[in-house]
């Protein structure tokens, strides 16, 4: 069965500076990875997948399969990026999907 | 736009109660799902349908059961809530390239 942990229920930081929110998985095959965003009062959205390799609103996420880990890193954190973050894992494509406990990110001006 | 509907955004309900969630889909989506929210321990899967009339458990079907009799709609039925099944509960229906899309959220109060 697959896992997905996030070990930090909560990050704080000043804006400006350097942001990294930690996923770590577990499963036999190669599977797929996303990160989720929910902002205050919004649905729960998707922010980016691992296999379109591109960066959204700052943020990339690079899938190390030595470390099974799929972090979020983004290099200066802005105030609208506080949310509410989830990492979760597809076995393959179309497939339902496990997510993380998640990770609140707060801002602080 | 893909939208995905709960019929409620707030329910209170009391114990033993038989309880409803509705979730509506407009994409045509085959893959759709229920998932809990609770702090802490973020989304856990109850159940997901890929296609009409087939369910399959997720991690936490213990007192839930659900009914997709069309492909656009997937229900939640909590058959005698009690105080634990409190919580927020998620629709999400999904493309064929796994990307989710969410309903607002059904926050549900068991008292």
């Amino acid at each position: 069965a697959q896992r997905v942990t996030q070990p930090e229920k909560l990050l704080s930081v000043f804006k400006g500076a350097p942001v990294e929110l930690k996923c770590n998985y577990s499963y036999s095959g190669s599977p797929e990875l996303f990160w989720y965003v929910q902002y205050s009062r919004q649905r729960l959205q998707l922010l980016l997948r691992h296999i379109s390799r591109e960066s959204i609103k700052g943020f990339t996420a690079d899938l190390n399969k030595g470390e099974t880990s799929f972090h979020l890193k983004k290099p200066f954190a802005q105030e609208e990026d506080s949310a509410m973050y989830y990492c979760a894992l597809s076995p393959y494509a179309g497939n339902m999907l496990t997510f993380g406990g998640g990770t609140r990110l707060m801002v602080k001006p | 736009d893909v939208k995905v509907t709960q019929s409620s955004r707030y329910l209170v309900k009391r114990t033993g109660e038989k309880v409803f969630l509705e979730c509506v889909q407009d994409m045509d989506h085959e893959n759709m799902f229920w998932y809990r929210q609770d702090p802490g321990l973020g989304l856990r899967l109850i159940y997901f349908s890929y296609d009409v009339k087939m369910k399959e458990k997720g991690d936490i079907p213990e007192g839930y059961s659900v009914s997709r009799e069309k492909k656009e709609r997937f229900s939640l039925i909590l058959e005698s809530a009690s105080t634990n099944q409190t919580s927020m509960y998620l629709c999400a229906s999904l493309t064929r390239n796994t990307e989710a899309f969410f309903g607002q959220g059904t926050r549900l109060t068991v008292v």
